[in-house]
């Protein structure tokens, strides 16, 4: 099944602005949106935005998604040493009916 | 708390079958749909399969369609993956999650390891 496309990596600097992409399609991103969620190594991953781009509960600020047709956008202000992390989006296919996910980009925090 | 406890994974051998175990506390498991996820060592995260509510309608990924089965019993509020006919490809980390719209409640995972 086809997934979502995201970069494999992106590098900034500490208090810098990170912007990560998901690009997926009509049947997915374009449709419902893309939920975003962050893994650090050896953990589970953690809900950071709703497909309709709302924070759940305890989510800083910082972390805001955004979506312009099939391509959906988290924004990272403020860049901290404990962003560095594994970002993944996920979208439901209505085309595939199934859960699709990015391949996941690695925020690296210089 | 809300939480999500998998169990089940081991080491097995190509072909045969593992059952594992998703326990579900702190919240009304019978309000939400649960996922099973997993993540082969040192890649992404792929989606295997989600039951519903009332356990009808299941959904699978191509990749796992006719070898694994998705099962709930609301009355221990657990979800169960039956996995059949393994191979080495299924290797990796496997995590439930809680869809509440969107995955937002995650188990540990537990390692499944398929090897002769």
């Amino acid at each position: 099944q086809a997934g979502l496309t995201q970069p494999p990596s992106v590098s900034k600097g500490l208090r810098q602005t990170a912007t990560l992409t998901c690009t997926g399609n009509s049947n997915n991103v374009d449709n419902q949106g893309a939920a975003w969620l962050q893994q650090h190594q050896g953990h589970p991953p953690k809900l950071l935005s709703y497909r309709n781009n709302n924070r759940p509960s305890g989510i800083s600020e910082r972390f805001s998604a955004s979506r312009s047709g099939n391509t959906a956008s988290l924004t990272i202000s403020g860049l901290q040493p404990e962003d560095e992390a594994d970002y993944y989006c996920s979208a439901w296919d209505s085309s595939l009916s199934a859960w699709v996910f990015g391949g996941g980009t690695k925020l690296t925090v210089l | 708390q809300v939480q999500l406890v998998e169990s089940g994974g081991g080491v097995v051998q190509p072909g045969r079958s593992l059952r594992l175990s998703c326990a579900a506390s702190g919240f009304t498991f019978t309000n939400y749909f649960i996922h099973w996820v997993r993540q082969a060592p040192g890649k992404g995260l792929e989606w295997l399969a989600f039951i519903p509510h009332n356990g009808n309608n299941k959904y699978y990924a191509d990749s796992v369609q006719g070898r694994f089965i998705i099962s709930r019993d609301n009355s221990k509020d657990t979800v169960y993956l039956q996995m059949n006919n393994l191979t080495t490809e299924d290797t990796a980390v496997y995590l439930c999650a809680r869809e509440d719209n969107d995955f937002d409640i995650w188990g540990e995972g537990t390692m499944v390891t398929v090897s002769s």
